[in-house]
Formats: structure tokens, sequence, C-alpha cells
């Protein structure tokens, strides 16, 4: 089935600094999602990006789709510590259900 | 306020019992998903329901039922035929008319302990 794949799997940065995650899959896809968990809660949903589209803003978020290279990335401006988290891209085709990464743990030092 | 209410939050059980996870939503909600997640690893699909009265299986059924009696409801069984039960199960659910895709709402867990 087709899967998301992060990288890198843990990150640490400065308060302040920027964050960058990267997503890669293997197979077509509608659309590509973003989400964060915070330790032992649910996920939350952040921003979704369909195939046609090319970058995507959301606050201090941007997230990318190459689906020539099959890879996504998201961005997160002016780090902070509340965004210490894990973040997991999840891949949809139609109405199959969502298929996701192993994450990236966000550690944001103040 | 809607939402999807999973509960216990954390659930005990002694090897060769079975186990009903709870899952509830007010969002109404089409389509709802069971997953499982293990520590540092991504969310793997259990089953899910795309309407009341049908369910598939997803990629990691063995050892566990559900039943979707309700559109508010999607019970997870883990029977004792799931050798390694112990994990953090997520419940979510999706509005398959709506205009946010596939986006899916989650509930807060349930961490479940075999002893």
């Amino acid at each position: 089935s087709q899967q998301g794949e992060e990288d890198p799997q843990a990150l640490s940065i400065q308060e302040g600094e920027n964050a960058t995650m990267n997503c890669s899959y293997k197979t077509s896809i509608n659309n590509l999602q973003w989400y964060r968990q915070n330790s032992g809660r649910g996920l939350v949903h952040l921003i979704l990006i369909r195939s046609n589209e090319r970058e995507k803003h959301s606050g201090r978020l941007r997230v990318t789709l190459d689906t020539s290279k099959k890879s996504s990335s998201l961005l997160i401006t002016a780090s902070r510590a509340a965004d210490t988290a894990s973040y997991f891209c999840a891949t949809g085709q139609g109405n199959t259900p969502l298929v996701f990464g192993k994450g990236t743990r966000l550690s944001v030092i103040a | 306020d809607g939402g999807i209410t999973q509960s216990p939050k954390y659930l005990f059980r002694k090897e060769g019992q079975n186990v009903t996870l709870s899952c509830e939503q007010n969002l109404n909600h089409d389509a709802m998903y069971w997953y499982r997640q293990d520590p540092g690893q991504g969310l793997r699909l259990i089953y899910y329901s795309q309407i009341v009265n049908d369910f598939q299986k997803g990629d990691i059924a063995e050892g566990y039922s559900v039943s979707r009696e309700k559109k508010e409801s999607f019970p997870l069984t883990v029977t004792s035929a799931q050798k390694n039960p112990t994990a953090f199960y997520l419940c979510a659910s999706r509005d398959r008319g709506g205009s946010g895709a596939n986006v899916l709402t989650f509930g807060a867990g349930s961490r479940l302990t075999v002893l």
C-alpha cells in the first residue's frame, strides 16, 4: 500500500529557528496531509495539499508538494516550544483510508 | 462541542481476556477508522467502516473485531487471539460528503496494556 515516510526521524532546534520535515511516498495520490500529535494524544489535522497544488500556507506552516519526485515538505517558521510534537504525513487517494508515515519527532528548545 | 470520545483512556488486560474499546462521535460523520500506534511508530489501520452495518479489514485486522450498528459508534474488540495487543489505539472519523476531502478527526486515544 502507498505510504509516506518522514525524514528526519527526529529533529531538535532552538526556539525561533525554522523546522523542515520531509515526506516521501510511493504511489499516485489525490492529496497529502500533515498531522501533529502531542505526546500521548490523538492526531490533529494541520494542512492538506492537493495533487494539483505545489505550495500551500497556513499561518507559520508552509507545505510544498512535488508529485514528480513523490515528495512533500513541511516548514514551520519561527518555531516555539509549543511546537514540540510528532508530525506525520498521510497520503490519500479517493475514499481509501489514509496511510500514515512513521513521523518526525520535533523538539523545540526554549 | 462536536468531537470523538474514546474510552477508557487507560486499560489493563490479563492475557487471554477480550477487551472492548469504545469510540463515539457526534460529528455526523459517515466513515470511522481504528488505528494502532506502537512506540515511535506510525499509525497502522486495523478496521474501517464507510457506512452503518458495513466494515472492512485494514492492514492488521487479525485478532481484532468491530461492529457498526449505529452511525455514532464504532467499538473495537481486542480478542485473546491478538498476540501483542499492548499499544495505543486511535479512533478517527471522516465526513465523506464534506469539502474537507478525507481529512480525519481523531479521538484522544486509548492505551491498552497487557499484564
